[in-house]
C-alpha cells in the first residue's frame, strides 16, 4: 500500500489566490513527521514546512500552512497569496519512527496562471 | 548559510562505465542520505551513513556502494551503469539522524547514462 498518497498530479491556480494540496498517509508509528517539499523546474529540492505527529498546532511558515487533520491521515499544503514563482513540483514526504528516511508521495504539479 | 554540496551536477556515462557521486553535507552535519529521483518519479531513498557507519539501507542497486569518510563527506559509486540509472541523485545532511527537521537536500547530480 502507498504511505504518501498524492492525488492530484496537477493543478492549476489564479495568482494571488490560496491553493490546497492534498496529502494522505498511512503509518501504524505513533511518533512520526510529515514534510512538504518544492520541487522547481531546476530540480532541487526546497524545504517548505514540517509537521511533527505530537505536534498540536498545524504548522506555519510565511505562506505556507499545513492542514494536519491526525485521524483523517492527512496532512495538506495550503498556499496562500499564490504567486507565479509557486509553479512546480509539490512533494508531500513522511519519517516514520522507525527509520531515518523520507517516504515520498508521487508529488503535485502546481501551475500558478497570471 | 553553507548548504548541502554535490558534485557534479551533471554526468554523462556510458552503459556499464563506472561513476562516483560526491556528497558534502552541512558543516556539523553527521547524517547523509542518498535518494534517487528517475525522471517523472518521486525520490526512492537508497542508503543513509550516520557516523560514518551505514544507519538504513533502501533500494540501493547491488551495483551500487556508498561510504561516508571521516570529514563526513560520502560518495556513491555506481558500478555497470544501465540505461535506467539515468536520474537525479540527491543527498541530503541531517545534525542527527534523529532531529525532524533535519533534512537539507543538495541540488542534486543529474545521471544520464547514454
Amino acid at each position: 500500500a502507498q504511505k504518501i498518497t498524492q492525488t492530484q498530479p496537477g493543478m492549476f491556480v489564479q495568482e494571488k489566490e490560496a491553493v490546497t494540496l492534498d496529502c494522505t498517509y498511512d503509518t501504524s508509528d505513533q511518533s512520526y513527521g510529515l514534510f512538504w517539499y518544492k520541487q522547481p523546474s531546476s530540480g532541487e529540492m526546497i524545504f517548505l514546512i514540517y509537521q511533527g505527529s505530537y505536534d498540536e498546532q498545524n504548522a506555519t511558515e510565511g505562506r505556507y500552512s499545513l492542514n494536519f487533520q491526525k485521524a483523517r491521515k492527512s496532512a495538506n499544503l495550503v498556499i496562500s497569496a499564490s504567486q507565479l514563482g509557486d509553479s512546480a513540483m509539490y512533494f508531500c514526504a513522511m519519517r516514520e519512527n522507525a527509520g531515518n528516511m523520507l517516504t515520498f508521495g508521487g508529488g503535485t504539479r502546481l501551475m500558478v496562471k497570471p | 548559510a553553507a548548504g548541502v554540496i554535490q558534485s557534479p551536477r551533471h554526468l554523462i556515462k556510458e552503459k556499464r562505465e563506472t561513476a562516483t557521486l560526491k556528497c558534502y553535507p552541512i558543516p556539523r552535519h553527521d547524517t547523509v542520505y542518498w535518494y534517487q529521483q528517475g525522471p517523472g518519479q518521486d525520490p526512492q531513498f537508497l542508503i543513509s551513513f550516520y557516523e560514518k557507519m551505514q544507519s538504513d539501507k533502501g533500494s540501493i542497486p547491488d551495483r551500487f556502494s556508498a561510504q561516508q569518510f571521516s570529514d563526513y563527506h560520502s560518495e556513491l559509486n555506481m558500478s555497470s551503469l544501465e540505461l535506467g540509472d539515468s536520474a537525479l541523485y540527491f543527498c541530503a545532511s541531517s545534525s542527527s539522524p534523529r532531529v525532524p527537521y533535519g533534512y537539507t537536500f543538495g541540488s542534486g547530480t543529474r545521471l544520464t547514462v547514454v
